[in-house]
């Protein structure tokens, strides 16, 4: 067990709906990534939130968003989905910056069908 | 090309062999990350390196930075070793990561 949380652990929804993926970080970790990964594609990686802001931003589409609350729980949101988002969601954790070389915590993910 | 290939994509192996799975990335890196992804799809990160060798347990990863290219062995390998093996590595001061495409290794009895 990572430490990491993700949830729904499963979610299938039609075409142009809107759905929010949560993931809870490690205790103690400021640092959240959020990475999708498709038969086609593989792992990309989509966003990555510090202290609440926005760190760095990946291959994300612009119907999808997400953001860093407060408490540092993430939520990314997809909206109008296309059957093509149909994938695995994950949530990584981090300690902080370190310029990169930095051990990141995967949580279960949340797998998305789109139908 | 990608930035990051992996091979074989797919491995068998009989229980107890040893295992070897090739990385070569063609930017420059901060660090090295072999991850391990069972099939309920879950991810653990086996290993970060940007220099030398680290091992654990059964599992040795080894990077050389000159030729770009790392290597994670598996010694006596044992069928719940069977899951898709992936190397990822971080660029410069970003701390994402960009993966390759994995892979499979299946260990018999």
């Amino acid at each position: 067990d990572s430490g990491v949380t993700q949830t729904p652990k499963h979610l299938i929804t039609a075409t142009g709906q809107r759905v929010t993926l949560r993931c809870s970080p490690r205790s103690g970790d400021l640092s959240v990534y959020w990475y999708q990964q498709s038969l086609d594609q593989g792992l990309q990686f989509l966003i990555q939130y510090y202290n609440g802001e926005e760190r760095a931003k990946g291959n994300i589409l612009e119907r999808f968003s997400a953001q860093q609350f407060p408490d540092l729980h993430s939520e990314l949101n997809l909206s109008s989905l296309e059957l093509g988002d149909s994938a695995l969601y994950f949530c990584a954790s981090s300690a902080g910056t370190s310029g990169g070389a930095v051990e990141q915590y995967f949580g279960p993910g949340t797998r998305l069908t789109v139908t | 090309k990608n930035e990051v290939e992996q091979s074989p994509q797919n491995l068998t192996a009989q229980e107890g062999e040893f295992i070897t799975i090739n990385c070569s990335y063609s930017v420059g890196i901060s660090a090295l990350h072999w991850l391990q992804q069972h099939p309920g799809g879950g991810i653990v990160s086996l290993f970060m390196l940007s220099s030398g060798k680290k091992k654990h347990g059964r599992l040795i990863a080894t990077i050389n930075i000159q030729e770009k290219h790392s290597s994670l062995h598996i010694t006596a390998s044992h069928p719940r070793d069977s899951a898709v093996y992936i190397c990822a590595v971080s660029q410069g001061g970003s701390e994402k990561l960009v993966f390759g495409k994995g892979t499979k290794l299946t260990v018999n009895p």
